[in-house]
């Protein structure tokens, strides 16, 4: 089974940056997702991390400390169409993707 | 290309009922998806079919059901509705291409048990 932490809330201005954390326990770890739903939509895939170390696409990062069981994924230059939630989900070996409760992210002008 | 498409979009269905909802992956993907997304427990996973086989199953009683087809396409089913049943049914699709790491989700339906 899974037990996935991440912040319910955060709130930043535009143009900041935020980071939201993520920490994990797993048997075995395939892989930890990071994706944006904006409401009423569906999921949007942002980001996957296998290894240690930080990606870099765009103005989204995510970083994956093993073990730690930790991940962040960072958002630089907020822009108020980045308002939504961000999803945490890790991957165990059997391929079963299990899914954090969401950290909303509201962007203030 | 075009995206996962699930139908119907919204259902509305009685204590007891039975309902199947579709979803046709991106073409050429051949992993499908299903999880139930509600406010009080997320998205949580229902299961996975790869090549007309269920490879994966979450903890959900044996009311949820689901099979794929030869060209993909999935159903998944609920019988004996009940109205914890109520929740935003998506489905994802992944193929090789990414090494079935980045999912497609579609738009969803929204089942409604009354």
């Amino acid at each position: 089974g899974q037990n996935i932490d991440q912040p319910t809330e955060m709130t930043a201005t535009e143009g900041a940056i935020v980071q939201i954390n993520c920490t994990y326990q797993t048997s075995g770890f395939n892989g930890l997702f990071w994706y944006q739903q904006h409401a009423g939509e569906a999921p949007t895939f942002l980001s996957y991390n296998v290894l240690d170390g930080l990606e870099e696409k765009g103005r989204f990062s995510s970083f994956l400390s093993r073990s730690k069981g930790y991940s962040y994924l960072l958002l630089k230059e907020l822009q108020m169409k980045d308002s939504a939630s961000y999803l945490c989900a890790v991957r165990e070996n059997d391929y079963k993707l299990s899914f954090g409760a969401g950290t909303t992210v509201t962007v203030r002008a | 290309k075009a995206g996962v498409t699930q139908t119907p979009r919204y259902l509305i269905k009685t204590r007891g009922q039975q309902v199947t909802l579709s979803c046709s992956p991106i073409s050429g993907h051949r992993s499908v998806s299903w999880y139930q997304q509600t406010p009080g427990q997320g998205l949580q996973f229902l299961f996975e079919y790869f090549s007309e086989t269920q490879r994966n199953k979450g903890n959900f009683p044996g009311r949820f059901s689901g099979r794929q087809f030869s060209n993909s396409r999935s159903e998944m089913n609920v019988s004996t509705l009940e109205l914890g049943d109520s929740a935003l049914y998506l489905c994802a699709s992944s193929s090789e291409m990414t090494g079935y790491n980045e999912q497609f989700f579609g738009p969803g339906t929204r089942l409604t048990v009354l």
